[in-house]
């Protein structure tokens, strides 16, 4: 099976800060990547899908870039409601695995 | 509304059996793939198995296959997962989750959980 390897594993920037995770899958996937992320104790909410589309309602400041195996979220200007943990997700078959979460917070 | 609304969770001893449920609204139920996915206390997402919109074509992740069943009824717009053989290590927050109609859709719908603990 595809493993989904992100990095880092937590973070902390300022507020206004270009903040970048990144998702590397063990074998390419083509586009199917998404990225979602999800508040303490809520619902995850996705971001982004095929890698770099924009899910509707979400902010322009998110970003999502790569193919084959290497990923990358942007946040242009982290804003105090982007604290989170974010997971990238491939979903081109199945087991569609979830990397194991970047925890963000605000330093 | 676009809505899916999960039950049939609780408390369940080790090696015993539960179904869950996920009641969806709002949309052509029909038309989707569902899934569930599923997190631990503290932990990450875990992708736990999926369903084609006609049940064609089902998946597993290798925790629970051979434990677990995912169905749907369509006819009740209604998404199943049949837990066997409970164990421990299945204790986490079910959620359901709907897969987007085109090629590079993503799982864009997701209900607020169900909880299973396992446990004597």
């Amino acid at each position: 099976d595809i493993q989904m390897t992100q990095s880092p594993s937590s973070l902390s920037a300022s507020v206004g800060d270009r903040v970048t995770i990144t998702c590397r899958a063990s074998q390419g996937i083509s586009n199917y990547l998404a990225w979602y992320q999800q508040k303490p104790g809520k619902v995850p909410k996705l971001l982004i899908y095929a890698a770099s589309t924009l899910q509707s309602g979400v902010p322009s400041r998110f970003s999502g870039s790569g193919s084959g195996t290497d990923f990358t979220l942007t946040i242009s200007s982290l804003q105090p409601e982007d604290v989170a943990t974010y997971y990238c997700q491939k979903y081109n078959s199945a087991p569609h695995s979830f990397g194991q979460g970047t925890k963000l917070e605000i330093k | 509304e676009v809505q899916l609304v999960e039950s049939g969770g609780g408390l369940v001893q080790p090696g015993r059996s539960l179904r869950l449920s996920c009641a969806a609204s709002g949309f052509t139920f029909d038309d989707y793939a569902m899934h569930w996915v599923r997190q631990a206390p503290g932990k990450g997402l875990e992708w736990v198995s999926g369903i084609s919109w006609n049940s064609g074509s089902t998946g597993y992740a290798d925790s629970v296959k051979g434990r677990f069943t995912i169905s749907r009824d369509n006819a009740k717009n209604s998404l199943y997962l049949q837990m066997n053989s409970l164990r421990a290590e299945d204790t986490a927050l079910y959620y359901c989750a709907r897969r987007g109609l085109y090629r590079y859709s993503a799982f864009d719908i997701w209900g607020q959980g169900t909880m299973v603990t396992v446990s004597s």
